[in-house]
């Protein structure tokens, strides 16, 4: 089965710095890669969201970027806020509605 | 707010108890989940619902026992629960056009269940 390995783990950031988080792919049948955000007691809210078919997508602030041949995509967050805080997770998507999970990133926006 | 209604927020069950997680949705969508969620690690699927009908289930224990009574609605019933079972539960739901999974799935806040 599929398989997603999100780095790092955690990530700290000034206030108006950029983050990256990245996330590495197992099986080449994954077509939809949507990225999540998590505050603490809700539920998973999707950020956005890229097909296997797209380079690379941006709104506003936030953009993906995937690389099917090497089977990694990435979520870049400029000019970072404190409200950006929160657990980041990507996921893989493959046939029969079933998404994969990497094990999330801890990002912390410092004032 | 979300769109997808979970309902309790809290749940707290003895081992010999039963109970019932609901969760609705009124976007029209025919696809619906549920997922396991511990702290500090990604959901987990549990349950896929297409159509109103199973077709995914994770090997979940059968102590947990999915329902789908209509388009709307699905509900997780539980009994004989184990303290490791205690989790958050997480309801999703999709449009379901294809047999792909390309269409984005939408979360509520779950249910936060403990069990002692």
């Amino acid at each position: 089965g599929e398989n997603v390995e999100q780095h790092p783990s955690t990530l700290s950031v000034q206030e108006g710095d950029s983050a990256v988080i990245k996330c590495t792919y197992s099986d080449s049948a994954s077509n939809y890669f949507p990225w999540y955000k998590q505050e603490l007691g809700k539920g998973p809210q999707l950020i956005i969201d890229i097909r296997s078919n797209v380079g690379e997508k941006k709104d506003q602030r936030i953009a993906v970027t995937l690389n099917k041949t090497a089977k990694h995509f990435s979520l870049h967050i400029t000019e970072t806020q404190p409200e950006d805080s929160a657990v980041y997770f990507c996921a893989g998507g493959t046939a029969g509605n079933k998404l994969t999970f990497g094990g999330g990133t801890r990002v912390l926006v410092k004032p | 707010d979300t769109e997808v209604t979970q309902t309790p927020k809290h749940l707290v069950m003895g081992m010999t108890n039963k109970k019932s997680l609901k969760c609705e949705q009124h976007m029209g969508h025919r696809a619906m989940y549920w997922y396991k969620q511990k702290a500090k690690k990604p959901p987990e699927l549990m349950f896929v619902y297409s159509y109103e009908k199973l077709s995914i289930n994770e090997s979940v224990p059968s102590r947990f026992s999915p329902e789908c009574p209509n388009s709307s609605l699905l509900n997780l019933h539980l009994h004989a629960l184990q303290p490791e079972d205690s989790a958050l539960y997480l309801c999703a739901s999709s449009q379901k056009r294809s047999w792909s999974v390309d269409q984005p799935q939408h979360f509520g806040d779950g249910t936060r269940l403990s069990i002692l």
